[in-house]
């Protein structure tokens, strides 16, 4: 059963231009939400999280949206530049009060961002 | 510290074999994570310690996994009588036990069972 869903599988976007990656949930006991991206051939890389107290967190290009009561959140990337183009993941974790255990990643969506 | 690593990157391995993979994660991080990524999902949590002990196991991981974390330092995760259906990456992360935080994530080992 997928708790974490990326219903867009690809995602193409013009270089300075934004790019909007959204990311549904099931699990209303979640509470801590990050994006990774991931380059082929490697690990995923950390980009940016949101706790379930907050509805927006920016980190220079990167900001993510979160609205608990849709149980949706999205990240926007502006402005999109041809080095953002991967896969992103959604993930989600927590119950509330408790330390980072396991992620529920969705599938993830492919940026490609075109000069 | 060079963050997570993971030995080997690539495996192949025939059908019926048993293959491990090695996982040394940060240095001060006491969480260490196994996760599976097949081709167009995301990754699948299979288990993750806390130290030397293994606080949650997926229903993912069959009776022919076995992963351990002797010293609470390095992991490792042994696949027996591989079959083809156990052909993924296999990720590796490790985190602080802190809350609101990140786990950093290996390279990878790329399975092949043929």
């Amino acid at each position: 059963d997928q708790q974490v869903k990326q219903n867009s599988p690809s995602l193409s976007v013009q270089e300075g231009r934004i790019s909007i990656l959204n990311c549904d949930y099931t699990n209303s006991m979640f509470d801590y939400f990050l994006w990774y991206k991931k380059y082929p051939a490697e690990g995923p890389t950390f980009l940016i999280s949101i706790s379930s107290i907050k509805d927006k967190n920016e980190d220079g290009r990167f900001t993510v949206f979160l609205n608990k009561s849709a149980k949706h959140l999205s990240l926007h990337i502006v402005p999109s530049q041809p080095g953002d183009s991967a896969v992103y993941f959604c993930a989600a974790s927590g119950y509330r009060g408790s330390t980072l255990g396991r992620l529920y990643f969705g599938r993830g969506t492919q940026l490609t961002v075109w000069p | 510290d060079t963050g997570v690593s993971q030995d080997p990157r690539h495996k192949i391995t025939k059908r019926g074999q048993n293959v491990t993979f090695r996982c040394d994660p940060i240095s001060e991080h006491n969480r260490l994570y196994w996760y599976r990524q097949t081709l167009g999902q995301g990754p699948e949590f299979l288990t993750y310690f806390q130290n030397e002990a293994q606080l949650e196991k997926s229903r993912l991981l069959s009776d022919r996994f076995s992963a351990e974390r002797p010293k609470g330092s390095f992991s490792t995760l042994e696949i027996q009588r591989t079959e083809q259906g156990d052909s993924a990456m296999y990720l590796c992360a490790s985190s602080l036990e802190l809350l609101n935080t990140e786990a950093f994530f290996g390279q990878g080992t790329r399975l092949t069972v043929v």
